[in-house]
């Protein structure tokens, strides 16, 4: 099975800060590769896929890169709508599976 | 607008079975895979299992093979999981969701096992 471990798993930042979550595969995954935002009491929220592409409807301010088994998901200016859980999770083979999750909470 | 809407939860004694359900609309269900994901309390997200548009194709996470089924009915735009032998660390929100990179997500089903 494919492993995703999350860093850091917790975060403490300010709005308009930028932020940056690191997503590493125990294997390479190519580009398959999805980011999450979840609130408390509520589903998931899909924000990117294959990597890179933006959900439509997200703002622009969510990015995410790399490839292979190194992840990036950068906001480059915190909003108070953002502060909440995110997850990757790898699409290359199944079983699909999570990394452990990064909450970001209001410093 | 895409809506995907569970139910069947409820509280099951170990060994207990259930069966889930997942309302789809909005969107032509038949030609999307479609994916139940679990988390437990205060835990992260776990895939559980995926199915192909037309039922021919399932796949499962390790911990439930052989006691939970993933199923569809594209004429009824519904989609299911039936979960047998249930154990205590089975308990978790399930929430349905389209596609395997989970666009969408219903609300969300809670499944309490314990005695």
């Amino acid at each position: 099975d494919i492993q995703l471990t999350q860093s850091p798993s917790f975060l403490s930042a300010s709005v308009g800060d930028r932020v940056t979550i690191t997503c590493r595969a125990s294997q390479g995954i190519s580009s398959y590769l999805a980011w999450y935002q979840q609130k408390p009491g509520k589903a998931p929220k899909l924000l990117i896929y294959a990597a890179s592409t933006l959900q439509s409807g997200v703002p622009s301010r969510f990015s995410g890169n790399g490839s292979g088994t190194e992840f990036t998901l950068t906001i480059s200016s915190l909003q108070p709508e953002d502060f909440a859980t995110y997850y990757c999770q790898q699409l290359n083979s199944y079983p699909l599976t999570f990394g452990g999750g990064t909450k970001v909470e209001i410093k | 607008e895409v809506q995907l809407v569970e139910s069947g939860g409820g509280l099951v004694q170990p060994g207990g079975s259930l069966r889930l359900s997942c309302a789809a609309s909005g969107f032509t269900f038949s030609s999307y895979w479609m994916t139940w994901v679990r988390q437990a309390p205060g835990k992260g997200l776990e895939w559980v299992a995926d199915i192909k548009q037309d039922g021919s194709v399932t796949f499962y996470v390790d911990s439930v093979k052989g006691r939970f089924t993933i199923s569809r009915d594209n004429a009824k735009n519904s989609l299911y999981l039936q979960m047998n032998s249930l154990r205590a660390e089975d308990t978790a929100v399930y929430y349905c969701a389209r596609q395997r990179i989970l666009s969408e997500w219903g609300q969300g089903t809670l499944v309490t096992v314990s005695s």
